[in-house]
């Protein structure tokens, strides 16, 4: 139990292109999912905390204009990287906690983002 | 602002060795995460602490925390080179509402 997918798993884009990614619970409700950002060889970054029906909070420092988050179930999270450049190439991964044991967290299998 | 370190960074080690990676944290928190990751993959939990004393154990990797001194231990047994991997601890501050702060991860490279 306890899976979290993402969809895609890798994408090309070109520079001043929008990408989405899905973030799914399978089979849980998430009352709250997390977006992480990690370029490589570095550790794992929060970007913003998102919430079933509410507005994402962001991180200082990340902007919410050109990272749009909507969480609009308890299974489904998004992360939409609008006119991306290709200093967004990174590899984005979310995690899920379900609302009955909020320590849990649960991680998706990463997207990797490739802005050319 | 929470901070978490962890240290060594790179630990190169021969097979069968023992050796300890540890995760220094800034502020008080009762739950601490262990998270390994291979390259190109997510991350996949090993343990989760959550509780001054708290000691879990899977195979070759024991875990401890330690809250009064801000520290977790991870304690590698009889090292195997399938245990290579990046090491992330990480912390769930009191105040931080289930929001992580990852340490800079431990690459670890097990030789024959």
């Amino acid at each position: 139990g306890a899976v979290v997918s993402q969809h895609p798993s890798w994408v090309i884009c070109k520079s001043g292109t929008s990408v989405k990614i899905e973030c799914r619970s399978l089979d849980f409700q998430a009352t709250t999912m997390f977006w992480y950002r990690q370029f490589p060889k570095q550790s794992l970054m929060l970007m913003a905390t998102s919430n079933e029906g509410s507005k994402a909070t962001y991180e200082q420092g990340v902007e919410k204009d050109k990272f749009l988050i909507n969480h609009a179930s308890l299974t489904l999270s998004t992360l939409t990287v609008t006119s991306a450049h290709p200093e967004d190439s990174s590899f984005y991964i979310c995690s899920a906690t379900p609302g009955s044991r909020s320590y849990e967290q649960y991680f998706g299998p990463g997207t990797r983002l490739t802005v050319t | 602002e929470l901070k978490v370190e962890q240290n060594p960074l790179f630990l190169s080690m021969q097979e069968g060795k023992n050796y300890t990676i540890y995760c220094n944290y800034s502020t008080t928190s009762d739950r601490l995460y262990w998270y390994r990751q291979d390259p190109g993959k997510s991350l996949e939990s090993l343990f989760v602490l959550l509780s001054n004393g708290a000691v879990k154990q899977e195979g070759r990797l024991m875990a401890s925390l330690d809250t009064k001194a801000r520290l977790s231990t991870l304690h590698i047994t009889a090292a195997v080179h399938d245990l290579s991997a990046t090491y992330f601890c990480a912390v769930d501050g009191e105040t931080s509402g289930s929001r992580l702060t990852f340490g800079e991860g431990t690459q670890l490279t097990v030789n024959p």
